[in-house]
């Protein structure tokens, strides 16, 4: 089944400790990116990345780090989680010629005290 | 600044109803506009999208209305029914645009 997955779904954390959520994708896509979904606010983009080992910064990156090694894996990393990092995550990918179709994971909802 | 403006927040229809969604945007150089649908503990799927050349497209019974001029767009849900329950995203994405650009959302309820 062509799919994104994420983990884990449910996180909760306290402030400054590091942690890493995992996305993973099995339909070649070259296009990752991660977006931050919160009340009223839309889905904003945090980091994407076109291809293995090229990322980039989306509109709200303070905070993050990824990293793409492999083409299926795109790691969000928070090194210091704050409170304000507390929200709904979403991994996505998309084939390079159709970034208007991306295909989202179920969500990680991290909280962080 | 939000560069997509989505309304309304929220909307309540019964079964059978027509539940509008509009969306606006600023940037001219925005070139595809989709729609994603959200259900509950799911992630978006894409709906369905449109191009600024068009003035509408349907699927089903979900119609996209552009108004190029205007810089509008709208989604239509025909004969809504409970299942349509969701909460609904416009995007918008530049030609070979990194990025979606997302309206902050419309929670739709169709009543039995």
């Amino acid at each position: 089944e062509a799919q994104v997955t994420q983990n884990p779904r449910y996180l909760i954390t306290v402030t400054g400790k590091k942690l890493t959520v995992t996305c993973s994708q099995n339909m070649n896509h070259e296009y990752m990116s991660w977006y931050r979904q919160d009340p009223g606010l839309g889905l904003r983009q945090i980091y994407y990345s076109m291809n293995v080992e090229v990322t980039d910064k989306g509109d709200v990156p303070e905070g993050y780090k990824v990293s793409r090694k492999e083409k299926r894996n795109f790691p969000l990393i928070l090194e210091s989680p704050s409170p304000n990092q507390t929200s709904l995550y979403f991994c996505a990918s998309s084939f390079s010629g159709g970034r208007y179709e991306q295909y989202f994971g179920p969500g990680t909802r991290l909280t962080v005290t | 600044q939000q560069q997509v403006k989505q309304s309304p927040q929220s909307l309540i229809v019964q079964k059978g109803g027509i539940p509008i969604i509009n969306c606006a945007y600023e940037n001219t150089a925005f070139d595809y506009f989709p729609w994603y649908q959200q259900f509950p503990g799911k992630g978006p799927a894409l709906l369905i999208a449109i191009r600024p050349d068009v003035s509408e497209k349907k699927e089903g019974r979900f119609t996209i209305s552009f108004n190029k001029s205007a810089k509008q767009f709208s989604l239509h849900i025909m004969d809504s029914q409970p299942g349509d329950s969701a909460t609904y995203f416009c995007a918008a994405i530049k030609a070979a645009g990194n990025k979606l650009t997302f309206g902050g959302g419309t929670r739709v309820l169709v009543k039995p």
